[in-house]
């Protein structure tokens, strides 16, 4: 049982640069959601997955950040020009969704990748 | 914004202690779940307490639920030092995609 893969671990990359991170869901999950921390804090919600389709994006998700989930299977997310404050560990986590208001599921999350900004 | 708020901040405890962190939160939710968080690593989901739940049990976690306190607590008994990690409550809002909301999380020591 293969858990959330993402890749790479660990990003260094100068100011200005574009970073993409790839998240490989839990096989047969067609939630796909991602999420950034920062040191000393709780992850916080960026995006998230049904399938193929991008239901949701939080504000946090400026013009500078995409996010794709081609084919409903695994998802990339590129940030562009990056900044030092961009400097976080993004993860990325899975669910199974099956429709059933109110009841809700597990989320899985896998590793993270962290991306350090000079 | 967090909606979950975690207490305490830091404990640290001797191992074969129990250890006790709280949870509250601030709107009505579908679910609440807690996860571990091993330093520099991914999260690991522990368990989820559904809205209708008050009490659930996993090997030695305890975790409670009051909506009408809107708070929960999670019990980890007979510590060990591997439970050294810090520990969030993700509330799962009433949004009807399953959005997460994690507090700032408490950050356990257990000492051997």
């Amino acid at each position: 049982d293969t858990g959330v893969s993402q890749d790479p671990r660990h990003k260094i990359t100068k100011r200005g640069q574009n970073v993409t991170f790839r998240c490989d869901p839990i096989s047969e999950h067609n939630r796909l959601y991602w999420y950034r921390q920062t040191l000393g804090q709780g992850p916080e919600f960026l995006t998230y997955f049904q399938n193929e389709a991008q239901l949701e994006k939080s504000r946090l998700l400026s013009d500078r950040f995409s996010a794709e989930r081609p084919k409903g299977s695994f998802s990339t997310l590129e940030i562009q020009r990056t900044e030092q404050g961009d400097s976080a560990m993004y993860l990325c986590a899975s669910s199974l969704w099956v429709g059933s208001a109110g009841s809700g599921n597990t989320i899985y999350f896998g590793e993270g990748s962290w991306l350090t900004v000079v | 914004s967090q909606q979950g708020e975690e207490d305490p901040q830091a404990l640290s405890i001797q191992e074969g202690e129990n250890a006790t962190m709280n949870c509250s939160y601030k709107t009505s939710i579908n679910n609440l779940q807690w996860y571990r968080q091993n330093s520099g690593r991914g999260l690991v989901h522990l368990i989820l307490i559904r809205s209708n739940e008050r009490e659930k049990h996993s090997g030695r976690l305890r975790v409670t639920l009051d909506t009408s306190k809107k708070s929960s607590s999670l019990l980890i008994t007979a510590s060990r030092a591997a439970d050294t990690a810090s520990y969030f409550c993700a509330t799962d809002l009433n949004t009807g995609f399953q959005k997460l909301v994690f507090g700032t999380g408490t950050r356990l020591l257990v000492s051997p």
